[in-house]
């Protein structure tokens, strides 16, 4: 049974690197031939997807974050990471990480229970 | 402002049906077979209910359906039950490797 779990600060200061990292068990990110990716949700908004990384390690990332966003993969831990750079108080979210777990690349099967992150001083 | 325009709130009665629509345009929703609906519960994770406009993941009930017309997709729950009553968010392909834009979400609540 797969499980995504997220963990990080839970605090970051405006203009630093916020970094997160998913812990994925029951699968392996680097043999499954799966996306894994990364969405947010600010308080009381809707989602945004972040990024996907292909097992092979390709990413694609949302256009309008794409310059401060990297996403990668540690294979030796089996964990998948993101790093957000240059933060403001507009990156406050819970941050989920999840994959389709499938063939699919659109669509998010599997979920993380999310992490809030707060962007503040 | 989202990608996806979802109306904020729907509601209906237990056993009735009840539709949500997720309007966006030919670059996204209307150009791809790619929208996606998840449910989700006040402090909860989203759960993936309908994916590529008309696929229902295993365990998904069928009472869940999806459809496209144009630049629209719609949700619909039939026989609605409280458990139902829940954040509803839509999301398509938006070409361009752009996986998904989301809708802002529509919050159904069972009368």
């Amino acid at each position: 049974q797969l499980q995504l779990q997220e963990s990080g600060p839970g605090l970051v200061k405006p203009s630093e690197t916020l970094s997160l990292t998913c812990t994925v068990s029951g699968a392996s990110i680097s043999s499954s031939s799966y996306y894994w990716g990364w969405i947010r949700q600010s308080p009381g908004k809707g989602l945004e997807w972040i990024g996907s990384l292909y097992y092979n390690g390709n990413t694609h990332y949302n256009p309008s974050l794409k310059s401060r966003v990297t996403i990668s993969v540690d294979t030796s831990k089996n964990e998948l990471s993101l790093k957000l750079r240059s933060v403001t108080a507009a990156d406050t979210a819970v941050y989920y990480c999840a994959s389709p777990y499938s063939n699919g690349w659109s669509f998010f099967d599997q979920w993380g229970q999310g992490t809030l992150v707060t962007v503040s001083s | 402002q989202s990608a996806l325009t979802q109306p904020p709130s729907a509601s209906g009665s237990p056993g009735q049906s009840v539709t949500i629509s997720c309007t966006g345009t030919s670059s996204d929703v209307g150009g791809y077979n790619y929208v996606s609906w998840y449910q989700q519960h006040p402090g909860k994770a989203p759960k993936l209910m309908i994916y590529e406009v008309t696929k229902r993941p295993s365990g998904v009930p069928d009472r869940f359906s999806g459809s496209k017309s144009g630049n629209t997709a719609s949700l619909t729950v039939s026989g609605l039950q409280a458990e139902d009553e829940a954040e509803y968010h839509c999301s398509s392909y938006a070409g361009n490797n752009n996986f998904a834009v989301f809708g802002g979400g529509t919050k159904l609540t069972v009368l």
